[in-house]
């Protein structure tokens, strides 16, 4: 089926170690964005990348970088992750300006 | 600042209740509205909105938008305990990423 596919799909982790979440489309989307969910705090914006090539801050990127590996792929990493990176992480992509987005499946990361 | 404001954050009601959300926005360069279903994992579509006073629907579910006082209600008919999620809303302003509001958590108990 289309759409975006996101792994892991759960994921512990110890504070100081780092990991890459994946993130691929296939509907030929050419923006791809990564949001983490946290209770009480609703969706918000880490990075994002409007085109392949190209990657833009968010509203909290503070300990993650991103790759948009080409027009399919867009990951994640936290390079040392911390108790406070213990979130919902959901990527998305979206075709043509001002169309919704198609959203992964999440991934439940837990650092302790 | 694009700002988006969700009422209320939480609600339980009865199967068969009629529920109505609200969605304030203040976005620049106002393109269209929309909102998502979250139930346990991914949000998914339900409407997108671009003109004032037109209201869609989908079966039970209906929504509506007025651009002159910016904001839109999603409203619920005899609800369903399948209905119980957290909806959200996004005013898009085109190429910009979303902006979420934090949600309304919809619960219906039988």
């Amino acid at each position: 089926n289309a759409g975006v596919t996101q792994t892991p799909k759960f994921q512990v982790l110890k504070t100081g170690q780092s990991m890459t979440l994946q993130c691929a489309q296939d509907m030929n989307h050419n923006s791809m964005y990564w949001y983490r969910q946290d209770p009480g705090m609703g969706l918000r914006l880490i990075y994002y990348s409007a085109s392949e090539g190209t990657t833009d801050k968010g509203e909290v990127p503070n300990g993650y970088n991103v790759s948009r590996l080409n027009k399919r792929e867009f990951s994640l990493r936290l390079e040392s992750a911390a108790p406070s990176q213990t979130s919902v992480y959901f990527c998305a992509s979206r075709g043509p300006p001002g169309d919704g987005y198609t959203f992964g499946s999440g991934t439940r990361l837990t650092v302790v | 600042e694009d700002k988006v404001v969700q009422s209320p954050l939480s609600l339980v009601v009865h199967e068969g209740d009629t529920v109505t959300l609200n969605c304030s926005y203040e976005v620049t360069n106002f393109r269209s509205l929309l909102w998502y279903k979250q139930e346990k994992k991914a949000p998914t579509f339900l409407f997108m909105l671009t003109s004032s006073g037109i209201e869609k629907k989908s079966g039970r579910l209906s929504s509506i938008l007025d651009k002159k006082e910016l904001f839109s209600i999603l409203n619920i008919t005899a609800t369903q305990t399948g209905d119980s999620a957290i909806y959200l809303c996004a005013p898009s302003s085109g190429n910009t990423p979303l902006v979420f509001g934090k949600g309304t958590r919809l619960s219906v108990i039988a």
